[in-house]
């Protein structure tokens, strides 16, 4: 699987859009690109995923570039829940790969009142 | 709403002792994993199971083992706990379909004394 990078931390004001942003320059052409947070003291929940198309659900957006290089994740109005660790992780749809995902340390945001 | 259900959120074991740490779905999920969360070294998998009775190694299955006998339920076994197994135990599933995303359980904060 590819590799990503994110940054370590960031903020963001309550109410407003937070992007969270993932760089993956070495994605394949198969490779899916995987959004999932994990609140304090809870397991990492899905998101959203994505393979060269814009994705939308009721709990974020993803923009995947037109080069699939990076990926932006948006939270349209963050709120103190918000709060958590994401992790951009990219895979092949591949069953024999579901849990071999790697979870790096992903992004920290801080969603502040 | 689905779950994943780990029977433990705190576990305090002495060095030495066998330590069993169980996961139950109940989402008819094919595929269960067992990871591990350490600071700085992110979630790394442990053994994860794309059926009963049937086991894979992970990245990191020294001093543990695992056991499903039903669909539903993936056991962690430490053999002889140590120190160094002081850690979060995640449990996750999912389905057998291509692209399919985990569901993850709350976690098991362990301590090896």
């Amino acid at each position: 699987d590819a590799k990503t990078t994110q940054p370590p931390s960031m903020d963001c004001a309550e109410g407003r859009a937070a992007n969270l942003p993932c760089n993956h320059s070495t994605i394949s052409g198969n490779e899916y690109v995987y959004w999932y947070r994990q609140i304090h003291s809870q397991g990492p929940q899905y998101i959203i995923h994505g393979l060269k198309n814009n994705e939308t659900n009721e709990m974020a957006s993803l923009i995947i570039t037109e080069d699939r290089k990076s990926s932006t994740l948006i939270l349209p109005h963050a709120t103190l829940r918000d709060t958590a660790v994401y992790y951009c992780i990219v895979r092949a749809p591949l069953n024999t790969n579901a849990g071999k995902s790697t979870f790096g340390d992903g992004t920290t945001l801080t969603v502040k009142p | 709403d689905v779950k994943v259900t780990q029977s433990s959120r705190y576990l305090v074991k002495r060095t030495g002792e066998k330590v069993f740490l169980e996961c139950v779905q109940d989402m008819d999920h094919e595929n269960m994993f067992w990871y591990r969360q350490d600071p700085g070294l992110g979630l790394r998998l442990i053994y994860f199971s794309y059926d009963v009775k049937m086991k894979e190694k992970g990245d990191i299955p020294e001093g543990y083992s695992v056991s499903r006998e039903k669909k539903e339920r993936f056991s962690l076994i430490l053999e002889s706990a140590s120190t160094n197994q002081t850690s979060m135990y995640l449990c996750a599933s999912s389905t057998s379909q291509l692209n399919e995303k985990l569901f993850f359980g709350s976690g098991t904060q362990l301590s090896v004394l």
